[in-house]
């Protein structure tokens, strides 16, 4: 079945370290997201990729960082510099960038610090 | 289950009964709008979208009306099921790439 998946489902973060989150997508879609869900609030953009070899950031930046070296894959790092790292990470891919594309999400990672 | 969302807007029904859910957008230039449902520990999962030059699109037990006038958002169930009580919410396109604001959403609780 086409689709997007995380791993791992949760993860534990202790003080100082780095995690990186994993995102693969199966539907061959250009752009790839990563959106950090916080309760009660809507979906915040953390970075975003067009292309491979290509990232944006977007509005909470700091403190993660993105690699993009396949089509299919877009890993998330939680660095030791974001300080309020808990919350629920979503991954969401789409056809292009071009307006009016529906961004398809995969069922997310669940972030705690130890 | 993970809640996906704390004091959020609720809306609690009957079994049966239909549901409307709403949802402002803040932008009068966005010409794209989704309604997404996100069950407790899962991603959102797309519903039905519409494009600014339509009023109003309907999928199975579902319509989207899009009010430009005042902004406005709505997604309607029809014969609303236990299976459809989860967290909906709206995303608007904001901007000139596919770049999305979602609504923190509302949560839908279906009585049996």
């Amino acid at each position: 079945d086409g689709g997007i998946t995380q791993s791992p489902k949760y993860l534990f973060r202790k003080e100082g370290q780095n995690v990186t989150l994993s995102c693969e997508q199966n539907l061959n879609h250009d752009a790839m997201y990563w959106y950090r869900q916080d309760p009660g609030q809507g979906l915040r953009l953390i970075y975003y990729s067009q292309i491979v070899n290509d990232f944006q950031k977007g509005d909470i930046a700091e403190g993660y960082s993105v690699s993009r070296e396949k089509k299919e894959s877009f890993p998330l790092t939680v660095t030791s510099a974001q300080k309020n790292p808990t919350a629920f990470y979503l991954c969401a891919s789409s056809t292009g960038t071009g307006r009016r594309q529906p961004q398809h999400f995969g069922d997310g990672t669940r972030l705690s610090i130890l | 289950g993970e809640s996906v969302g704390l004091h959020l807007p609720t809306l609690s029904v009957q079994e049966g009964d239909n549901s409307i859910i709403n949802c402002a957008y803040s932008n009068s230039a966005s010409d794209y709008f989704i309604w997404y449902k996100q069950e407790s520990g899962k991603g959102p999962q797309f519903i039905i979208d519409i494009r600014s030059n339509m009023d109003k699109r309907q999928g199975q037990r579902v319509t989207v009306l899009l009010n430009k006038t005042v902004k406005h958002l709505s997604l309607q169930i029809a014969a609303t099921q236990p299976g459809d009580s989860a967290v909906y919410f709206c995303a608007e396109n904001i901007g000139n790439n596919n770049d999305m604001r979602f609504g923190a959403g509302t949560r839908l609780t279906v009585k049996p």
